[in-house]
């Protein structure tokens, strides 16, 4: 069985700066996609970024961007220029298709953008 | 498009009484799911399903059911609650499963229940 996990439960940023969120996943499977979720306090859940696991490019959205290292099972995601708006819960999850692309989730990483 | 609704947004129940959350996506989405997210933790697959009819378990589908009569609606039901039950339920359908570059989902603003 797949699993996710993200072993930095907090962390804080400050405005402008960069901060980089862990994560790590196990699986046996070769074809695959990550992706990075946001939670704000509203609790909805927003797509940040993906990934598929055949594309060596790492993705990037604006000012997200992640670090896919598929021989180490890591998959971090990268903030530049942080902003206060940022502030949210983030999780990781792994899925494998093809269908029924059921979503596994890592614990998440709260962040905290200070001014 | 409305995306994925889910209705009602917070309710209170007693021990023991019954409820149906409602999840409705206006996206022509075949596949849908459910997940709950404890305080603290990741979202859990209670129920998932791949087209009207259709239906399977997730990792946690104890003290749940669902259908899935239409393409549109999603219903969770839960008939005897229990304060393990207390969680925030999210919904979710997805764009193209099996298409290369579209498999993501998409949430719904999700329910909070509370079981008192």
């Amino acid at each position: 069985a797949q699993t996710v996990t993200q072993s930095q439960p907090e962390m804080s940023v400050q405005e402008a700066e960069t901060v980089t969120l862990s994560c790590t996943y196990d699986t046996s499977e070769s074809n695959y996609y990550l992706f990075w979720y946001k939670q704000p306090p509203s609790r909805q859940m927003i797509l940040v970024i993906r990934q598929e696991a055949y594309k060596q490019q790492n993705a990037t959205e604006n000012r997200f961007s992640v670090n896919f290292q598929k021989a180490a099972k890591s998959f971090s995601l990268k903030i530049s220029d942080s902003q206060l708006g940022d502030t949210a819960m983030y999780f990781c999850a792994f899925m494998k298709p093809p269908g029924p692309d059921k979503l596994i989730f890592g614990t998440g990483t709260r962040l905290q953008v200070f001014p | 498009n409305a995306g994925v609704t889910q209705t009602p947004k917070f309710r209170i129940l007693k021990i023991g009484q019954s409820m149906t959350l409602q999840c409705t996506q206006d996206m022509n989405h075949n596949y849908m799911y459910w997940y709950r997210q404890d305080p603290g933790m990741g979202l859990k697959l209670i129920y998932y399903s791949v087209g009207a009819g259709i239906t399977d378990k997730g990792e946690v589908p104890n003290g749940y059911n669902v259908s899935r009569s239409t393409t549109e609606d999603f219903p969770l039901r839960l008939e005897l609650a229990a304060p393990s039950q207390t969680s925030v339920y999210f919904c979710a359908s997805i764009s193209q499963p099996g298409l290369a570059g579209q498999e993501t989902q998409y949430f719904g603003p999700g329910t909070r229940l509370l079981v008192l």
